[in-house]
C-alpha cells in the first residue's frame, strides 16, 4: 500500500510569496494531521480533519495559514504570505481511527522542507 | 508542565547490544495512547511501537519493546541486539482522550528527541 505522499519535497521562496503544500493521506484513513517540525519548538500539530471536516485548527500559527480538505484523499496547507520564520518541515499524516488502539497509529508522509528567504 | 519528557539528549550503544531510551509522561486522563517513533537523518518519520493506557502487557514489535509502567507514568523504549542503522533520533509521544481537556485530545504530544548512535 502506497503511504502518506506529499509534494512538494522542497520547496525554496521568498518573503512574501504564497506557498501552497499537498497531501495525499493513506487510502481508507478518516483523519488526517498536519505537524511542523522546528529545532526551537520540535513536533507541534497544526490542524487536524476528520472525514475532511476541520476538527481543531488551534494550532495554526496565524490568519497566514490556511488548511483544506476537499476530498478524502487530497488537502492542502497554504502560507500566505510566507515570513522566514515559517521556515521548517512540514508534515502530513493519517490513522484509521481514534480508538486507543493500533488503529489510531498516526503514519508520516515524508515531509515538505520550506525555506522562505 | 511538559507532557513528554525525553531526558536523555544522546545515548550511544554498541553494535548487537541492547539499549534503553527513557520516557516518561504526564497526563490527568485514564485514556491515552503511547508511540515511539524514529526519524533517521533522511528525516522521515517512522512509528515504531504504540501502547494504549488499557493494554496490560507491554507492547513488541520485532527488535522493539516497551517497558510500560503505568504508575510510575514511564514509557521506555527497548532496542535489542542494535545495529548500525538504528541511529536515528528517537521520538516519545502521546496521545490524550477528552478527559485530558479539549485541546488535547486527537494531536500527538511529542518530546524533545534523544539522539541514538549506534557504534560498531
Amino acid at each position: 500500500d502506497a503511504g502518506v505522499i506529499q509534494s512538494p519535497r522542497h520547496e525554496v521562496t521568498e518573503m512574501g510569496q504564497e506557498v501552497t503544500l499537498r497531501c495525499k493521506p493513506i487510502s481508507g484513513h478518516d483523519y488526517l494531521f498536519w505537524y511542523r517540525q522546528t529545532m526551537m519548538r520540535g513536533l507541534e500539530l497544526l490542524i487536524y480533519f476528520n472525514n475532511n471536516v476541520p476538527i481543531d485548527d488551534s494550532g495554526m500559527p496565524e490568519d497566514r495559514f490556511s488548511a483544506k480538505m476537499p476530498n478524502a484523499s487530497f488537502s492542502t496547507l497554504k502560507i500566505q504570505p510566507s515570513e522566514p520564520r515559517d521556515s521548517a518541515v512540514y508534515f502530513c499524516a493519517s490513522s484509521l481511527a481514534f480508538s486507543f488502539s493500533r488503529q489510531e497509529t498516526q503514519y508520516f508522509g515524508p515531509g515538505t522542507r520550506l525555506l522562505v528567504l | 508542565a511538559q507532557k513528554i519528557t525525553q531526558t536523555q539528549p544522546g545515548m550511544f550503544v554498541q553494535e548487537k547490544e541492547a539499549v534503553t531510551l527513557d520516557c516518561t509522561y504526564d497526563t490527568s486522563d485514564q485514556s491515552y495512547g503511547l508511540f515511539w517513533y524514529k526519524q533517521p537523518s533522511s528525516g522521515e518519520m517512522i512509528f515504531l511501537i504504540y501502547q494504549g493506557s488499557y493494554d496490560e502487557q507491554n507492547a513488541t514489535e520485532g527488535r522493539y519493546s516497551l517497558n510500560f509502567q503505568k504508575a510510575r507514568k514511564s514509557a521506555n523504549l527497548v532496542i535489542s541486539a542494535s545495529q548500525l542503522g538504528d541511529s536515528a533520533m528517537y521520538f516519545c509521544a502521546m496521545r490524550e482522550g477528552l478527559g485530558a481537556g479539549g485541546t488535547s485530545y486527537g494531536k500527538l504530544t511529542f518530546g524533545q528527541g534523544t539522539i541514538l548512535t549506534v557504534h560498531p
